[in-house]
């Protein structure tokens, strides 16, 4: 079963605009990670926030975390047409070692 | 530094069929996970290996077994193939021990088409 929900489900904006993308999960999690996918093949990671953590930033991306609401989010800041892409969120439990729980996604339209 | 590698890229089986997906770590990582991915779905975890052992396994039924060889390298056998099996399968690469790393490194995926 998935652990996540991302919202929105998709998200079309233009280029130069800023994208915020939100992640919520349903049990305690030692970290939380946000994954890039293009056109159905693999994954990238893009960052890792801890537990203990509450914001971080990666270039153009910022992430927040705020483990009372089992929340997060992503925003992706002057998005370009290359960001266009599904991004999941996915949680890593201490119970479960590293195995990586996701989302069912966010995807992203950047027009030019 | 050679990524996560998988073979083959497409796969086409009948019903009832069995099938073997191949997964190549990282270089320098020694833990690999399978995950099946449905069209338009998220990821689902099916197991991890660590040790050439089974060391976390998903929701998924026992037609879904691995291997992992003392090269770190995996495979995934999927047995009496279903309809629904038809899906995206990635392996995952990362590290554990002292150095455990969280993150995981993807490789392109096998797409596995039942009819």
């Amino acid at each position: 079963s998935q652990q996540g929900e991302e919202d929105p489900q998709a998200l079309s904006i233009q280029e130069g605009e800023n994208a915020t993308m939100n992640c919520s999960y349903k049990t305690s999690i030692n970290n939380l990670q946000w994954y890039r996918q293009n056109s159905g093949r693999g994954l990238v990671h893009l960052i890792l926030i801890r537990s203990n953590e509450r914001e971080k930033h990666s270039g153009r991306l910022r992430v927040t975390l705020d483990t009372s609401k089992k929340s997060s989010s992503l925003l992706i800041t002057a998005s370009r047409a290359a960001d266009t892409a599904s991004y999941f969120c996915a949680t890593a439990h201490n119970q479960a070692g590293t195995a990586l729980i996701f989302g069912k996604g966010t995807t992203l339209s950047v027009s030019s | 530094d050679a990524g996560v590698t998988q073979s083959p890229t497409h796969l086409i089986k009948t019903r009832g069929q069995q099938v073997t997906l191949r997964c190549s770590p990282k270089s320098g990582h020694d833990t690999v996970s399978w995950y099946q991915q449905a069209l338009g779905q998220g990821p689902q975890f099916i197991f991890q290996y660590y040790e050439e052992e089974e060391r976390q396994r998903g929701n998924f039924p026992d037609r879904f077994s691995g291997h992992q060889f003392p090269n770190y390298s995996s495979e995934l056998n999927v047995n009496a193939l279903l309809l629904g099996d038809s899906a995206l399968y990635l392996c995952a690469s990362s590290l554990e021990g002292v150095r455990r790393s969280y993150e995981q490194y993807f490789g392109p995926g096998t797409r596995l088409t039942v009819t």
